[in-house]
């Protein structure tokens, strides 16, 4: 079965400071995805990255940055110098290999992430 | 281009009626997928669709739940007789399918039962 942990509930930063969202994942599939996403206070889903399974590498998009390590099953999140604007509640999200059910996504439980200014 | 909608945006119920919730997927979208958000139990997948057709209703929470899809794009999710346990937001989303697996979702549908 898939599952997917995000230890932090909640973290609070000063704007500028850098942050790490920790997500840890377990799969028994050789194939499967990571997502995250962004739910900010008006409430949709906004799809921020994917990546496959058999890609480690990081990835780098402006302020944001992924670090997938798949020998500690860890999809880490960072944003350096936060803004008032990345507060949300952040989402990691795993998909195996396509069945039934497509390929659903097995939710963190979410990182509400407050920036103050 | 236009992205997932849903409606209705909220929708406020007394215990017992049905319910329909209507999703719109992003054009040319193959798969379409419902989920559900509430306090106590986060986000849980609800059920798939590939077209029309959903493989596996399995994750539907009760026999009073039920879904379709028409013309491989609207889907609506039907609650029978509600109950206050239901109250949650209903969340859609849409996938091109093939190796193209991320989900765009809809804003979602605040459902409340009372």
């Amino acid at each position: 079965a898939q599952k997917v942990t995000q230890a932090q509930t909640e973290i609070s930063v000063v704007e500028k400071e850098d942050v790490t969202l920790d997500c840890v994942y377990e799969t028994r599939d050789t194939t499967y995805y990571l997502f995250w996403y962004k739910q900010p206070p008006s409430g949709e889903l906004v799809f921020l990255i994917r990546r496959n399974s058999f890609d480690e590498q990081n990835e780098i998009s402006g302020r944001y940055s992924w670090n997938f390590q798949k020998s500690t099953s860890s999809f880490n999140f960072t944003i350096t110098a936060s803004q008032v604007v990345d507060s949300a509640v952040y989402f990691c999200a795993l998909s195996e290999a396509v069945n039934n059910a497509g390929n659903m996504l097995t939710f963190g439980g979410g990182t509400r992430l407050m920036v103050k200014p | 281009g236009a992205g997932v909608s849903q409606s209705p945006s909220n929708k406020v119920t007394e215990k017992g009626k049905d319910v329909e919730l209507r999703c719109d997927p992003i054009s040319g979208h193959t798969a379409l997928y419902w989920y559900r958000q509430s306090l106590g139990q986060g986000l849980e997948f609800l059920i798939y669709f590939q077209g029309n057709s959903a493989p596996d209703k399995s994750g539907l929470p009760s026999d009073r739940f039920s879904a379709e899809r028409t013309g491989g794009s609207v889907s609506t999710l039907t609650i029978q007789r509600t109950q206050q346990e239901d109250s949650a937001v209903y969340l859609c989303a849409s996938s091109l399918g093939g190796g193209r697996v991320e989900q765009y979702f809809g804003p979602g549908t605040r459902l409340t039962v009372t």
